[in-house]
């Protein structure tokens, strides 16, 4: 069966301190990957999407995330976070059916 | 463009109360589908339709029906709703076959079940 796994649940950091956000996954086979982002009160918006292809992938807002399929990782990266990225992340994947499979969700919380 | 629109923003009701939650897309997207968010399970399928006069269940159907008589429309009806119903609740469409371009999300229904 298809799942995605976000360990981190909440996430604190200063502004300009690094982000890593993990997110894991159990497919074998082909699988399309997606990190959303969730700004408080807002609908859920791509961040970015691996399809296939150069494995570094990047995202708008300086966002950028890495597929390695050895260990079956997408993590979410970004250099220097700001207080605007405040928001919840949600990993997800596709396969060949039609619909998304979530991660729980990893809250950011950037302290200015 | 106006996008994927759901109505109401909040809603709140009672134990045993039926309601339909809106959702609308004017994108043309033959894909739909019902998602409800609660805190540190994600977002879990509840139904979804890949066209017109075509539903299937998701991950937790229960409680929940759907229907699709337009290609525009999808609306999620609770026929009795319980407190395990309150979550927050967004539709998302797609082109058929092209989920793994990208999901557009409604604003969401926050739904409190007293």
């Amino acid at each position: 069966a298809q799942s995605v796994s976000q360990h981190n649940h909440h996430v604190i950091l200063s502004e300009a301190a690094s982000l890593e956000l993990g997110c894991n996954y159990s497919y074998g086979g082909t699988v399309n990957l997606f990190w959303y982002v969730q700004y408080p009160g807002q609908h859920l918006q791509l961040l970015l999407k691996y399809f296939s292809g150069d494995p570094l992938v990047k995202g708008i807002k300086g966002f950028e995330a890495e597929f390695i399929k050895s260990k079956f990782s997408f993590n979410l990266r970004k250099p220097s976070v700001q207080w605007s990225d405040t928001a919840e992340y949600f990993c997800a994947s596709h396969t060949g059916a039609n619909n998304l499979f979530f991660g729980t969700g990893t809250r950011l919380t950037v302290i200015p | 463009n106006a996008g994927v629109t759901q109505t109401p923003k909040f809603q709140v009701l009672k134990t045993g109360q039926s309601m339909t939650l809106q959702c609308a897309q004017d994108m043309n997207h033959e894909y739909m589908s019902w998602y409800r968010q609660d805190p540190g399970m994600g977002l879990r399928l509840i139904h979804y339709s890949v066209g017109a006069g075509i539903t299937d269940q998701g991950e937790v159907p229960n409680g929940y029906n759907v229907s699709r008589s337009t290609t525009e429309d999808f609306p999620l009806r609770l026929l009795s709703a319980a407190p395990s119903q309150t979550s927050v609740y967004f539709c998302a469409s797609a082109p058929r076959g092209k989920m793994n371009t990208e999901a557009f999300f409604g604003q969401g229904t926050r739904l409190t079940v007293v």
